[in-house]
């Protein structure tokens, strides 16, 4: 069976680094688009950015990029997400997840997600 | 950045239908995707490519797409199918960006 599994929770005081991650299970991640989606305290999806793996490719949502960093190590079969400053508005479930895709081109794709780990609760908080 | 237009809330009573709506110019072009969010849980794929339903996923989830408004049909609601629903497309400028719409919670009475 196909599951993501991510880090535990974590807690940080602000202006502090954290990195979480995702493991697969069930499958090489190194074949698909994995991402992160975050969710604020009753707030809606948040789609952070995605990474491929085996050719170490990201791309970030304008809302995220240059806030978070994704990568990948592609011998460990892990993603991860970082902080170097973490604030407190920032604290949030995140969700790593597997995207599908489809598409007869490069430039007629299409993104969705097939696979949801758990989330990671993260709290910052002084 | 690109946007995608869902009603707050639905409500319906058990055995009704109900409908969501999700409203956005690049859906002319894009395929949606709709998910379903249960309190402490992860969302999970409900609809894909506007009306394909994914294995496992009730007969009574359906979708349907004209111009830019695709809608989540829920025939027969029952007091599970209380969440909150999610639609996601892509952004119109760049294909690879995922955009999800703010969400609706659909409340059976």
């Amino acid at each position: 069976e196909v599951h993501l599994v991510q880090s535990g929770a974590e807690a940080r005081k602000p202006g502090e680094s954290l990195k979480i991650s995702c493991e697969a299970s069930g499958f090489n991640l190194n074949n698909y688009w994995i991402g992160w989606v975050r969710q604020l305290p009753g707030k809606g999806l948040d789609w952070m950015g995605m990474v491929f793996p085996v050719e170490s490719n990201v791309t970030y949502s304008p809302s995220f990029q240059g806030h978070v960093t994704i990568s990948a190590d592609k011998s460990l079969n892990i993603v991860f997400l970082q902080w170097s400053s973490l604030k407190a508005s920032e604290t949030a479930i995140y969700y790593c997840v597997r995207h599908g895709v489809f598409g007869s081109s490069a430039s007629d794709l299409y993104f969705y997600i097939d696979v949801w780990g758990k989330g990671t609760a993260v709290t910052v908080s002084s | 950045s690109y946007e995608l237009t869902q009603p707050p809330s639905v409500s319906v009573s058990p055995g009704q239908t109900a409908k969501i709506t999700c409203t956005g110019d690049a859906l002319t072009k894009q395929y949606a995707f709709w998910y379903r969010q249960k309190p402490g849980q992860a969302p999970v794929l409900v609809i894909y490519k506007d009306t394909e339903r994914p294995s496992g996923v009730p007969e009574r989830f359906s979708g349907s797409s004209s111009e830019t408004t695709v809608t989540l049909i829920i025939s027969g609601v029952q007091a599970e199918d209380e969440a909150d629903y999610y639609c996601q497309s892509a952004d119109n400028i760049n294909t690879f960006h995922v955009v999800f719409g703010g969400g609706t919670k659909l409340t059976v009475l």
